[in-house]
């Protein structure tokens, strides 16, 4: 089956701790990116990736840092200086051109202990 | 700055109702425009999109329509049932290649 994976499904943070989520792709997509929603709203970019070895931060990147080693591999990390980390992390993939489709993940529930 | 709204936040309507679920954007350089479906505690599935250059799109009983002059689009859902039950969310892309996303219509459809 192609699509894209989250893992884990839900993830527990304790204070001051980093941690990582991870997204997986098998479309052979060059284009990835990291969405968070908040309860009611809609969805705001984290970060986003073009091609290997290259990112760019998008509307609220403060407090999350991203790699990009491998085309089908695009892990997020919420470090301690995010704040308020509680939220819905959602992870997409699009083809080569910013205006293709993109296809969405099912998503990790990050909760904070 | 590019600004997505959707009315009405929430909607529930009887089963077989037909429905229109209303998206506005402040500025009309747009590529395109997108409505996708959540289930709760899940991720977004596409549903249409519509190129900046065409008017409507239409995929079973779902039909989107787009006025770019006015910054509007409307999703119509004929004959609704109970499982179209969700949250539907309209994005643009703006011309930096960045989707911009509503706040998302919860419908509830009752048997």
């Amino acid at each position: 089956d192609g699509g894209i994976t989250q893992s884990p499904k839900y993830l527990f943070r304790k204070e001051g701790q980093n941690v990582t989520l991870s997204c997986e792709q098998n479309l052979n997509h060059d284009a990835m990116y990291w969405y968070r929603q908040d309860p009611g709203q809609g969805l705001r970019l984290i970060y986003y990736s073009q091609i290997v070895n290259d990112f760019q931060k998008g509307d609220i990147a403060e407090g999350y840092s991203v790699s990009r080693e491998k085309k089908e591999s695009f892990p997020l990390t919420v470090t301690s200086a995010q704040k308020n980390p509680t939220a819905f992390y959602l992870c997409a993939s699009s083809g080569t051109s910013l205006r293709e489709t993109q296809y969405f993940g099912p998503g990790t529930r990050l909760l904070v202990l | 700055k590019q600004e997505v709204t959707q009315i009405p936040a929430a909607l529930s309507v009887p089963e077989g109702e037909n429905l229109v679920l209303n998206c506005s954007f402040t500025d009309s350089a747009i590529y395109n425009l997108q409505w996708f479906r959540q289930d709760p505690g899940k991720g977004l599935t596409s549903l249409l999109l519509i190129q900046s250059s065409q008017r409507e799109q239409t995929s079973g009983r779902l039909n989107a329509s787009l006025d770019k002059s006015s910054g509007r689009s409307t999703l119509y859902i004929a004959a609704s049932q109970p499982g179209d039950s969700a949250t539907y969310l309209c994005a643009v892309l703006n011309q930096g290649g960045k989707l911009i996303f509503g706040q998302g219509t919860e419908l509830s459809v009752k048997p």
